[in-house]
């Protein structure tokens, strides 16, 4: 169990260039996340996966933002025309039922910062 | 909607203190609770959680108890060393659908020796 790992761990772009972040889940968690976090904040949920399939979407996740997840495995998360206010670090977590809840598992996050 | 309220930061304490860092939540169903940790430089972690009223979680010397009466996970530690200066998290997800986490602000401790 090597732990949720992502690439990169930092991304420094310019206004209006697209960025894609990679998120490689641990073994057998058939639940991926993604968050967004900026400054001084918590967390807050864009998108999750159960295996392959798309099931929730927030409404922080514009239409310029896309996530896939091919084949239930690994994640990308692709913004596309970047701005000043996508600057934040990108969370991936995954999980497995573990009783009666499911267990999160995050990341080291992808720092992203629009120039 | 759901949210999370957490004590306002930072928090400085000496070490061996006594710590607690209060959190209450509004939730529209029965969620599960949990307290985060995201020490300097590295990733959040799961540090303790609840899925019923009145259980208990702890782990590290660090304890929270699920009070659905008051909508309470106060975490506690008795005596906090100064490894234990992170960021803390409290979450809540409800049980149906995605389950996904709802967090508070963070309260920022750092334990002075």
């Amino acid at each position: 169990d090597t732990g949720v790992s992502q690439d990169p761990r930092h991304k420094i772009t310019k206004r209006g260039q697209n960025v894609t972040f990679r998120c490689d889940p641990i073994s057998e968690h058939n639940r991926l996340y993604w968050y967004r976090q900026t400054l001084g904040q918590g967390p807050e949920f864009l998108t999750y996966f159960q295996n392959e399939a798309q099931l929730e979407k927030s409404r922080l996740l514009s239409d310029r933002f896309s996530a896939e997840r091919p084949k239930g495995s690994f994640s990308t998360l692709e913004i596309q025309r970047t701005e000043q206010g996508d600057s934040a670090m990108y969370l991936c977590a995954s999980s497995y039922y573990r009783g009666t809840v499911y267990e999160q598992y995050f990341g080291p996050g992808t720092r992203l910062t629009v120039t | 909607g759901d949210s999370v309220t957490q004590m306002e930061g930072p928090v400085t304490l000496s070490e061996e203190a006594f710590l607690t860092i209060n959190c209450t939540y509004t939730a529209t169903g029965y969620p599960s609770l949990f307290w985060y940790v995201q020490y300097p430089g590295e990733g959040l972690q799961l540090l303790l959680k609840a899925t019923k009223a009145d259980d208990k979680g702890s782990n590290k010397g660090f304890e929270a108890t699920y009070r659905k009466e008051t909508t309470s996970f106060h975490l506690e530690k008795g005596s906090v060393q100064v490894s234990d200066s992170a960021v803390y998290f409290c979450a809540l997800s409800v049980e149906q659908g995605a389950q996904k986490l709802v967090f508070g602000q963070g309260t920022r401790l750092t334990i002075n020796p």
